[in-house]
Order: C-alpha cells, then structure tokens, then sequence
C-alpha cells in the first residue's frame, strides 16, 4: 500500500540506451513530479503534471520525456542516455488546492540510474 | 545560484540534547519553506512547514523558526533521539504551491545514543 511507488530501485546500463523509470501513486493526487538528485545532493524538479496535463518543464534536455496516461502515474524515459544522466530520480505527487499545488510533496524511495 | 543553502553537510548530537539544523535562502520572494526528513535508500518525507506571516511552527519536538530579516530559518529538535538521524532538507517556495520548491543540499544529521 506504497502511496508513491517507482521502479525500478536501481538501474544500471550503458551510454547510448534508452531507459523508462515509472511511477505510480495511489493519493489521489492531482498533481506529480520527477526530481533529480545530482552528485552534488541537490534536488531539482525536472517536470511536474497536473492531471496529465505538463506544467512545469525545467531546463531538461528533450532526450528526457515525461509520459502521464493518468493522474496516477508519470513515467520517465530517456534517449540516448550519457554518463552525466547518473543520479537518483525521485518521483512525487501533491494534492491541488485552490489552483495551487500543495506544498507537502509526497515522494518515492527514488530510482538509482548508473550510466556506464 | 544556490537560493537556499544549507551550509553545514553534517551535525553530531548526543541523545537527549538539542538538534539545530539551519537553512539561509537568498531569494526575499519566498514565502513558505518546509523541511524535509530523508532516509538512507528511502525519498524525502515531509516534516514540517512555515509561512512567512509566522516566526514559529511547532510540532511535538520540532520546532522551525523564522527570521525573515536575516532571511534564515532553523529547524529544532528537542530531545534528539537516534531515530531522527537523517539527512533534513530545507526547502521554499514563492507564491503558493509547489511547483518551484527550491532545495537545499540537506545536513546529515547523526544522534548518538
């Protein structure tokens, strides 16, 4: 009963393949999201949906393309994927209130992508 | 441009003593921040939350302060215990929702028994 779920957990594959990471989340959420946690420990939002719908698309090369077939589930896949596309990909979801995305962000245990 | 720094990568406490985490942010449009609590191989959890109207949120043992003046906030935890040991990410945002929350690089904070 994982309210954000995503896999997989660890990922390891070599330059040049093409990957998907999918998330899944059970809230009933109206709105969800792909962070990226760098080697330098920040975390950055790479795109948000809200109710499939794109909202935000951060300064993310196009290799990188989010698909919503629902509110319940945002999946990640990358081209042609390079060696700085290693780090770890939490997904999150929020509740909308009033036309806003609540602030509390409900993430996943993140996915560890190791490009080789 | 780091916004929100979190400029102590770790913190050592004993069990039992005073927790202070700290956050510095740059950008005066923020009015909200959170701090999140993360786990080895687990995501972010959110712990607790401040508007910029307040200079104080408590909760149980954690208590977030607010100075806007010096645009520098603090997460504290009283009494400590080993189960909070964890990385704590600050974060904010402008203009409602959570859309653009900013991060911080989080301090790991390690409570010894």
């Amino acid at each position: 009963d994982t309210a954000v779920s995503q896999t997989p957990k660890y990922l390891v594959t070599q330059m040049g393949n093409d990957k998907s990471i999918k998330c899944e989340q059970n809230l009933g959420h109206d709105t969800m999201y792909w962070y990226k946690q760098d080697s330098k420990k920040f975390l950055k939002i790479m795109f948000s949906y809200n109710n499939k719908e794109l909202i935000i698309n951060e300064t993310v090369p196009n290799r990188f393309s989010p698909k919503s077939p629902d509110k319940a589930h945002l999946n990640l896949h990358i081209n042609s994927l390079e060696l700085g596309d290693s780090a770890v990909y939490f997904c999150a979801s929020s509740r909308r209130t009033g036309g806003t995305a609540n602030e509390k962000l409900f993430f996943g245990s993140g996915t560890q992508l190791s490009v080789l | 441009d780091q916004q929100v720094k979190q400029n102590s990568p770790s913190l050592s406490v004993q069990e039992g003593r005073i927790s202070i985490l700290n956050c510095d942010y740059t950008n005066s449009m923020f009015d909200y921040f959170l701090w999140y609590k993360k786990y080895p191989a687990e995501g972010p959890t959110f712990l607790i939350s401040i508007s910029s109207i307040k200079d104080k949120n408590e909760d149980g043992r954690f208590t977030v302060f607010l100075n806007k003046s010096a645009k520098h906030l603090s997460l504290h935890i009283v009494p400590s215990q080993p189960g909070d040991s964890a990385v704590y990410f600050c974060a904010a945002t402008s203009g409602g929702g959570s859309e653009k929350l900013v991060f911080g690089k989080g301090t790991k904070l390690t409570v010894n028994p």
